[in-house]
């Protein structure tokens, strides 16, 4: 079985700094998918960055960073320099990709705040 | 190209009653997954369906239900509603093809109260 656990329920930020989002994760699929979503009040689930379990970099796509560290078992989401645009939850999810699985299994978020 | 449309946005339903989702996928993809997400328990997976056939479901009763028609839009149906099936439905298109880079493009959701 899968499990994702964010230890952050709720996180506070200045704009214009960095944050650190935790995720940590659990499977005994040796071969796996990470991934980073971004949920603002509107509801829909916008996708950040993904990152796999072979892959030898770090995943990167714009101010989104995954800071992977397959040994500790986390996939740590990065946001450089945020915005206020950036005050939503955040999701981590993994995926064992595999033909015939799309499930995702998410944990249970973080809410961001940027502060002006 | 056009994203993932989830129909209606809002529904209020009574006890009792039964609601039919729907879920256009993007072009193209033919996997639709159905997840729920409440306060309590979190975003749940509730079922995937991949060329008009249920691939993967999750560990919901039988009142929810699903299906996918050929030309790969899906509907959730929930019957005999409860208090706790108020939830935010969101439904997630993918190509399906098992590649594990490829994302989930979400829906705008469902937001279903019941009463």
């Amino acid at each position: 079985a899968q499990k994702i656990t964010q230890t952050q329920p709720g996180m506070f930020v200045q704009e214009k700094e960095a944050v650190t989002l935790d995720c940590t994760y659990d499977t005994s699929d040796p071969s796996y998918g990470l991934f980073w979503y971004k949920q603002p009040s509107s509801g829909e689930m916008i996708f950040l960055i993904y990152q796999g379990s072979y892959d030898q970099q770090n995943a990167t796509e714009g101010r989104y960073s995954l800071n992977f560290q397959k040994a500790r078992k986390s996939a740590n989401l990065v946001i450089s320099a945020s915005q206020l645009g950036d005050s939503a939850m955040y999701f981590c999810a993994m995926r064992a990709p595999n033909f015939g699985n799309e499930k995702l299994t998410f944990g249970t978020g973080t809410r961001l705040t940027i502060i002006p | 190209k056009a994203g993932v449309t989830q129909t209606p946005r809002y529904l209020i339903k009574t006890r009792g009653q039964q609601v039919t989702l729907s879920c256009s996928p993007i072009s193209g993809h033919r996997s639709v997954s159905w997840y729920q997400q409440t306060p309590g328990q979190g975003l749940q997976f509730l079922f995937e369906y991949f060329s008009e056939t249920q691939r993967n479901k999750g560990n919901f009763p039988g009142r929810f239900s699903g299906r996918q028609f050929s030309n790969s839009r899906s509907e959730m149906n929930v019957s005999t509603l409860e208090l706790g099936d108020s939830a935010l439905y969101l439904c997630a298109s993918s190509l399906g093809d098992g590649q594990g880079k490829t994302e989930a493009f979400f829906g705008q959701g469902t937001r279903l109260t019941v009463v």
